[in-house]
């Protein structure tokens, strides 16, 4: 079984520039996340999906920040305009139970922010 | 609110000898913890969780944890470390309750087993 799948792996922008995250998770899961790492902390919630609705985005910048799950499936994460402090590493998680159940992570989005 | 706490940044054992690497947290209600491996330039695994019953829960690889609910604290163990356990490890906790998804974790913390 595959597992999430995030791209890409690894991007480097200038600031000010747009950026966009890509996640695919695992077949059946309903639920998915966005997390943020900063670089030597654990990961934190900017959004969740039940299907193809939001149902936590109270961590999310929304000047800057914007994310969708259209067809409950993919989900995109956008970053426009990206700001220094941006850089860190943008996880995708996905979940069947998302209230008992264990959270399947891909590998991650490293941004670095120039 | 809920929070997690690892006291240590990094811990170091000596290949064979018994790991232990801490986590307490606080939550308002009964929690639901949670124990998650990071190997370097990759996304976090589940290793192992404690919802309810048996005290200590038994997960992947061979790791364990035991839940003290007097001392707040879910701590991970395993009897003989390997070398491919050096990695970051993190705990979690999400506060048990209808309606309550938010997942907490702990900074982390750095397992070096050294041969």
């Amino acid at each position: 079984e595959a597992g999430v799948v995030q791209s890409p792996r690894y991007k480097i922008i200038e600031k000010k520039q747009p950026v966009a995250f890509w996640c695919n998770p695992i077949s059946g899961h309903n639920t998915l996340y966005w997390y943020l790492q900063n670089l030597g902390q654990g990961p934190e919630l900017l959004i969740r999906y039940e299907n193809e609705e939001a149902v936590d985005d109270s961590q999310l910048p929304k000047d800057r920040f914007s994310a969708e799950r259209l067809k409950g499936v993919d989900s995109t994460l956008k970053i426009q305009p990206a700001e220094l402090g941006d850089s860190a590493v943008y996880l995708c998680a996905s979940s069947f139970d998302g209230y008992t159940g264990e959270l399947f992570f891909g590998e991650g989005s490293r941004l670095t922010v120039l | 609110a809920q929070s997690v706490a690892q006291p240590e940044d990094q811990v170091n054992v000596a290949e064979g000898n018994p790991l232990t690497v801490k986590c307490t947290y606080s939550v308002s209600g009964n929690p639901y913890l949670f124990w998650y491996v990071q190997y370097p330039n990759r996304g976090l695994q589940f290793l192992l969780k404690y919802i309810t019953g048996d005290n200590l829960v038994k997960g992947s690889y061979g790791f364990e944890a035991e839940f003290n609910k007097s001392q707040t604290s879910f701590h991970l163990k395993k009897p003989s470390a390997l070398v491919s356990d050096s990695a970051l490890y993190f705990c979690a906790v999400r506060v048990a309750g209808a309606g309550s998804y938010q997942l907490t974790f702990g900074k982390g913390t750095k397992l070096s087993v050294i041969p």
